[in-house]
């Protein structure tokens, strides 16, 4: 079956360590997308990339950072400069037409201990 | 600037009907969408809307739109305790840009 996955499902991060998440989809769309939600705070966009080897930044980009070498694949780096990275993240794709929505991945819930 | 509205909680009881409301503010807006999100999962799609559409009809979920008042609402038919989710609306310009979403409303069904 088709879809988009996202691991791990939770992750804990201690002070000044790097994460990594990883987003991979089998679904052949074109764009993928990292949104972070925290509790009354809806989504909120950090990165984005529309093709292969491009990507941009979205509205609180600052502490993290992406890559998109395959298709399939747009894993986000959450960096020691996040001073709050705790929080739920979503990963979504959609093909290049783009109508029909986002599918979205179950989510990585990341804690700092 | 683009911001998508809505209302933080809605409580209603088990078989009324549930309207979720939200407004937008970008007039180029071209797709709307209603999402769902269960606890600690991801949001799956309900439906959409053209912007050209006043009102789209899915079985238990009718979706209608007042693009002069930039006013989406989703109505819930006969709402069930398992329709108890945070509920989000969403607006694009098209294409693959990304996607603005509301905070979302919290619908708690009472039985």
């Amino acid at each position: 079956d088709g879809g988009i996955t996202q691991s791990p499902k939770y992750l804990f991060r201690k002070e000044g360590q790097n994460v990594t998440l990883s987003c991979e989809q089998n679904l052949n769309h074109d764009a993928m997308y990292w949104y972070r939600q925290d509790p009354g705070q809806g989504l909120r966009l950090i990165y984005y990339s529309q093709i292969v080897n491009d990507f941009q930044k979205g509205d609180i980009a600052e502490g993290y950072s992406v890559s998109r070498e395959k298709k399939e694949s747009f894993p986000l780096t959450v960096t020691s400069a996040q001073k709050n990275p705790t929080a739920f993240y979503l990963c979504a794709s959609i093909p290049s037409q783009g109508t029909g929505g986002y599918t979205f991945g179950s989510g990585t819930r990341l804690t700092v201990v | 600037g683009e911001d998508v509205e809505q209302s933080l909680f809605l409580s209603v009881r088990e078989g009324d009907s549930s309207v979720i409301n939200c407004t937008y503010t970008d007039s180029s807006s071209t797709y709307l969408y209603w999402y769902k999100q269960e606890p600690g999962a991801g949001l799956q799609l309900l439906t959409y809307i053209f912007s050209n559409m006043d009102m789209k009809q899915d079985q238990r979920l009718t979706v209608l739109l007042n693009k002069k008042d930039k006013h989406l609402s989703l109505r819930i038919a006969d709402t069930q305790t398992g329709d108890s989710a945070i509920y989000f609306c969403a607006e694009s310009i098209g294409g693959n840009t990304p996607l603005v979403f509301g905070k979302g409303t919290r619908l708690s069904v009472i039985a």
